[in-house]
């Protein structure tokens, strides 16, 4: 079982409309969980952290299932500006991650 | 506040070049970490330091790539003789450690590495 695995998507939504990415994880001593984005051609960038009581930023809710091993996003009235690569980030030691290959999102006019 | 810094940008080069890739961390942060990205895998760490010490390198491909730390401001990645393989995007990334949380990375732009 890899470490991190999401699905490559694409999805391709609508502006407006409301979607999730589900990722699970192999190591059940993870401690600490991330969501970054990642533009076409460029570098990651933190979009949220994902805390154990689930947690939300404007359009954006996250959260994390321990027993099941799995953490999700859900991005809410989809903007064209949300078209990127959402990357699951689980941490593997004390300090590094193990990144996940990426969910690609498509929002169309 | 100045982000991590990444140079060169690009990087187009004949395979047997040796090619050194540069990273400057944001200051303060003790941690840094090279990454190689690329379709098939996605983004791998090969190496990370913390507070200049070489702590893991069990991700670095083989001996052909080696990373140093002089000092807490500057950092290399060099690959001696390159391969066509090695064609990525190699980031660096930085963090440090907030009350005993580890806070996030952050990533410089990346150096887009071509092997002819």
């Amino acid at each position: 079982r890899k470490e991190v695995e999401q699905d490559p998507g694409p999805f391709n939504v609508p502006e407006g409309a409301t979607v999730a990415f589900n990722c699970t994880y192999s190591n059940s001593a993870s401690q600490s969980f991330f969501w970054y984005r990642q533009d076409c051609r460029k570098e990651p960038k933190l979009l949220m952290s994902v805390y154990s009581s689930g947690n939300e930023d404007g359009r954006f809710t996250a959260q994390l299932n321990r027993a099941s091993q799995y953490i999700s996003l859900l991005i809410r009235d989809s903007k064209l500006s949300d078209s990127a690569t959402y990357l699951c980030v689980v941490n593997r030691g004390y300090s590094t991650l193990t990144f996940g290959k990426g969910t690609m999102l498509l929002v169309s006019p | 506040d100045a982000g991590v810094i990444q140079s060169p940008r690009h990087e187009v080069t004949e395979m047997g070049q040796e090619v050194t890739l540069r990273c400057k961390p944001i200051s303060g942060h003790d941690y840094l970490f090279w990454y190689r990205q690329t379709m098939m895998r996605g983004l791998e760490l090969l190496i990370y330091f913390n507070n200049n010490v070489p702590i893991d390198d069990s991700g670095m491909p083989e001996d052909r790539f080696s990373a140093k730390m002089p000092n807490a401001s500057f950092s290399t990645l060099k690959i001696q003789p390159s391969e066509p393989r090695d064609s990525a995007v190699y980031f660096c990334a930085s963090s440090t450690v907030t009350r005993g949380n580890n806070q996030p990375q952050h990533f410089g732009d990346g150096t887009r590495l071509s092997i002819l």
